[in-house]
């Protein structure tokens, strides 16, 4: 069965600084890769997502996530962080019609 | 999102008691979906439905129940809440089963004493 690795449960950046938030899978066969994000009491919220098309994936927000197969990775980025986007982020991985999902990455965006 | 909405968004319930969580889609998706998130785990497949009347196990299915008699409905019910069920539940929808990705409910904050 497929599985996320999510490194790092909590990442906290500078306002304007480098968002970097990394993302490891297994999967026996190509995968679809998503990113979703959740706002305090709000449910999931899709990203971006990879589907084998353009290894590099740009989604809303200006975050983007890049599909390396060598490195079985889809770290999720952004150039320049802003207070709004202080969220937890999910990686999800899906396979032969199973997905699952990182146990999540809490960032804090400090001013 | 209008497209699908939980309810209750809050509900404490006593430990024994049979427990119903509604999530009510506008979307005509055929894929429902319900997860529960508890820290440190990400979310967990408890049960989806590819269809009326068609339904099928997740990862943690153990202790809850789920019907989809329409379309638009998809219903979970613990049938004897346990303290291990305490966790917000998640609804979600897709069209197809997992090229697209998600829509998900606002979420169901269950509380179980």
């Amino acid at each position: 069965a497929q599985s996320v690795t999510q490194l790092g449960s909590h990442v906290s950046v500078s306002e304007g600084a480098l968002v970097l938030l990394r993302c490891n899978y297994s999967s026996s066969v190509p995968p679809y890769l998503f990113w979703y994000v959740q706002y305090p009491n709000q449910g999931l919220q899709l990203l971006l997502k990879y589907t084998s098309a353009a290894t590099l994936v740009k989604g809303i927000n200006g975050f983007e996530a890049e599909f390396k197969k060598s490195e079985t990775s889809f770290h999720l980025t952004k150039p320049s962080a802003h207070m709004r986007d202080a969220a937890e982020y999910f990686c999800a991985v899906s396979d032969n019609n199973d997905m699952r999902f990182g146990a999540g990455t809490r960032l804090t965006v400090k001013p | 999102d209008a497209g699908i909405t939980q309810s209750p968004r809050h509900k404490v319930t006593e430990t024994g008691t049979p427990v119903t969580l509604r999530c009510h889609q506008t979307e005509n998706h055929r894929y429902m979906y319900w997860y529960r998130q508890d820290p440190g785990h990400g979310l967990r497949l408890i049960h989806y439905s590819y269809g009326v009347k068609d339904t099928d196990k997740g990862e943690v299915s153990d202790g809850y129940s789920v019907s989809r008699s329409k379309t638009e409905d998809f219903l979970l019910t613990l049938e004897s809440a346990t303290s291990s069920q305490t966790s917000v539940y998640f609804c979600a929808i897709s069209e197809v089963r997992d090229r697209d990705g998600y829509t998900f409910g606002s979420g169901t904050r269950l509380t179980v004493v």
